[in-house]
Parts: structure tokens; C-alpha cells; sequence
């Protein structure tokens, strides 16, 4: 089962321009959202990541935005360069049983051009 | 620090063949976790072990078994080796089994099953 919708499923930006990644959950146990991103040949690795308790984190040039009554949130990547050029995947974790793995949204895959 | 090391990097095998893929954290973390990665599938949980001496299926579990020798080392076998189960193959660790806890990710195994 997929309990986190991720979209879109493919991003082209231009250099400078801004990135939006969308995840949308349905559980509402789940209370830790990161946000990994991966390059090619590698493993993913943590980007950023945000609890429910606040609407906005900002790290640089990355931003996520939570919407908690809507059960959904967001990656902003500000002035995109070449080099953030990745797949991206969103995730979502719960607490206690099962719930405390991480449950993945299905990527984006991102070209920024220059 | 080499956090998380996987081995194989590579492997092909033939339908009906057994391997073991290895893992190995010096992180001194408590949990240990099998993905597998698909192209258009995100990452999808296989196995964990929420601590030394414990493992759980995940969502995928079919097909595989899993090892937690020790407190550094989560082993993964393919019994009777399926195309498909051609994927790419992520251990990942991390501290403890909470909810804020990031989760470390080794460079991953490339294996096709032919």
C-alpha cells in the first residue's frame, strides 16, 4: 500500500528557477517527515526534515511547508542550481510497531538546465 | 567513517541462485533496515530490525530472509533467486527506532536475476 503520493514524477527547471515537490499522506499517526535526496549511483541521504508541530522549516536554499489539516507538504528548492539536479523522495514515519519505519512517496526526479 | 557498507556493489545471478547480501554500520546504531528500489517504486521496506536480536517483515518481505548477526551486521538472503527480484538494494541504519531519528543509507547492490 502507498500511504504517501508523491508529484510530480519528473521536474525541469531552468537555473535560478524554483522547485515544488508535493507529498500528500493519509495517516494521521505519522508525525516525522523528511525529505531524502539521491544522485545517481548513490545512496539517498537526508535533505531536510520537519515535524507537524511548526508550518515551515527553511534550510538555505531548501524549505519545507506543511499543511497539517490537508495532510500534505512540500519541498521548495530556491534558485535551482545545476548541481541539485537528483531524485528526491519525501517520507513519512509514525511512532511505535510498524509505523516507526519510514514510509516512502515514489521519487522526483529532478534536471535542473542551465 | 565509512557509515554504512554494503556488499556486493554488483552482482547477476541465475533464476534459482542463492546469495547473501551483506551490511555492515560503525555507527553504533541500534536499527537496521532492508529496501529495495525500483524505478517508479520508490523505496519499499523488505525487512528491519528495530534492535539486536529482533526483525520484522516490512512491506515486500516475499522471497527473502534476513540476519541480524550482531549489533553492526543485517545480512540479506535470496533463497531461490527470481527476475523479480531485480532491483536495487538499500541498507540503511539508525540510531533507535523513534520517530525523529534520520536514517543513514548505503551506496546500495545493483542485482539482476536472469
Amino acid at each position: 500500500q502507498q500511504q504517501v503520493k508523491q508529484s510530480p514524477q519528473s521536474l525541469i527547471v531552468q537555473k535560478g528557477g524554483i522547485s515544488i515537490i508535493n507529498c500528500a499522506y493519509e495517516n494521521t499517526a505519522f508525525d516525522y517527515f523528511p525529505w531524502y535526496q539521491q544522485f545517481p549511483g548513490k545512496g539517498p541521504a537526508l535533505l531536510i526534515a520537519i515535524r507537524p508541530d511548526v508550518s515551515e522549516k527553511k534550510e538555505g536554499r531548501f524549505t519545507i511547508s506543511f499543511n497539517k489539516s490537508a495532510k500534505q507538504f512540500s519541498l521548495h528548492i530556491m534558485d535551482s542550481q545545476p548541481g541539485d539536479s537528483a531524485t528526491y523522495f519525501c517520507a513519512a514515519r509514525g511512532y511505535g510497531g510498524s509505523q516507526g519505519n519510514l514510509i516512502f512517496g515514489k521519487g522526483t526526479k529532478l534536471s535542473v538546465k542551465p | 567513517n565509512a557509515g554504512v557498507t554494503q556488499t556486493p556493489k554488483f552482482q547477476v545471478l541465475k533464476t534459482g541462485q542463492s546469495m547473501t547480501l551483506q551490511c555492515a554500520q560503525d555507527m553504533n546504531h541500534n536499527s537496521m533496515y532492508w529496501y529495495r528500489q525500483d524505478p517508479g517504486m520508490g523505496l519499499r521496506l523488505i525487512y528491519y530490525s528495530a534492535s539486536e536480536g529482533t526483525t520484522d517483515k516490512g512491506e515486500v518481505p516475499n522471497g527473502y530472509n534476513v540476519s541480524r548477526l550482531n549489533k553492526r551486521e543485517f545480512s540479506l538472503r535470496l533463497e531461490s533467486a527470481a527476475p523479480s527480484q531485480t532491483s536495487v538494494y538499500f541498507c540503511a541504519s539508525s540510531e533507535v527506532f523513534t520517530k525523529n531519528t534520520e536514517a543513514f543509507f548505503g551506496q546500495g547492490t545493483r542485482l539482476t536475476v536472469v
